[in-house]
């Protein structure tokens, strides 16, 4: 009964190669999002993604790419490796604007990338 | 930009002792509050939340207060458990946004 999932949960690759990450939710959310964890624990918003429209934070590399094909699902795609993309990523989702009260976000596990 | 912050990087408690987590925020919009806690190896946690309305909420053991006069934020844990050992957020949300921005976590350590 996993709300938000996520894989693989380890991934260890070499600079320069291209790598995706799987999130999936069952909560029937709106909006999805993907986060990255340096290694001090900060967590910063990387993309959000509410009914087909992507919100793409500006700090973010064009190397990171969200695809989303469909409601449930948010992918992230990164193109050309960096050791500095080494993290933890995770994925959350949340009912986005609709209902009003509750803007609680559910994280999936994570998925550490390490780059060698 | 705004952002949210914690006082304490770090905070140990004695196992049974109340604990207090502190936030300060910058953005006098936020409508929004919410604590997370994120123990080893695993994503966030929703613990609880609180909306600018509102200056105290409570919970099974946990208390989140909000002053907004002087933008704070905290978190109190009665009769601390070795259980409740983690990283904990605070993340507020701008008014009419539905993007949280998270604090930069304390870590509780209960002795046992």
């Amino acid at each position: 009964d996993t709300a938000v999932s996520q894989t693989p949960k380890y991934l260890v690759t070499q600079m320069g190669n291209d790598k995706s990450i799987k999130c999936e939710q069952n909560l029937g959310h709106d909006t999805m999002y993907w986060y990255k964890q340096d290694s001090k624990k900060f967590l910063k918003i990387m993309f959000s993604y509410n009914n087909k429209e992507l919100i793409i934070n500006e700090t973010v590399p064009n190397r990171f790419s969200p695809k989303s094909p469909d409601k449930a699902h948010l992918n992230l795609h990164i193109n050309s490796l960096e050791l500095g993309d080494s993290a933890v990523y995770f994925c959350a989702s949340s009912r986005g604007t609709s209902g009003g009260a509750r803007y609680e976000q559910y994280f999936g596990p994570g998925t550490r990338l390490t780059v060698t | 930009g705004e952002s949210v912050g914690l006082h304490l990087p770090t905070l140990s408690v004695q196992e049974g002792d109340n604990s207090i987590i502190n936030c300060a925020y910058s953005n006098s919009a936020s409508d929004y509050f919410i604590w997370y806690k994120q123990e080893s190896g695993k994503g966030p946690q929703f613990i609880i939340d609180i909306r600018s309305n509102m200056d105290k909420r409570q919970g099974q053991r946990v208390t989140v207060l909000l002053n907004k006069t002087v933008k704070h934020l905290s978190l109190q844990i009665a009769a601390t458990q070795p259980g409740d050992s983690a990283v904990y957020f605070c993340a507020e949300r701008g008014a009419g946004s539905y993007q949280l921005t998270f604090g930069k976590g304390t870590k509780l350590s209960v002795i046992p």
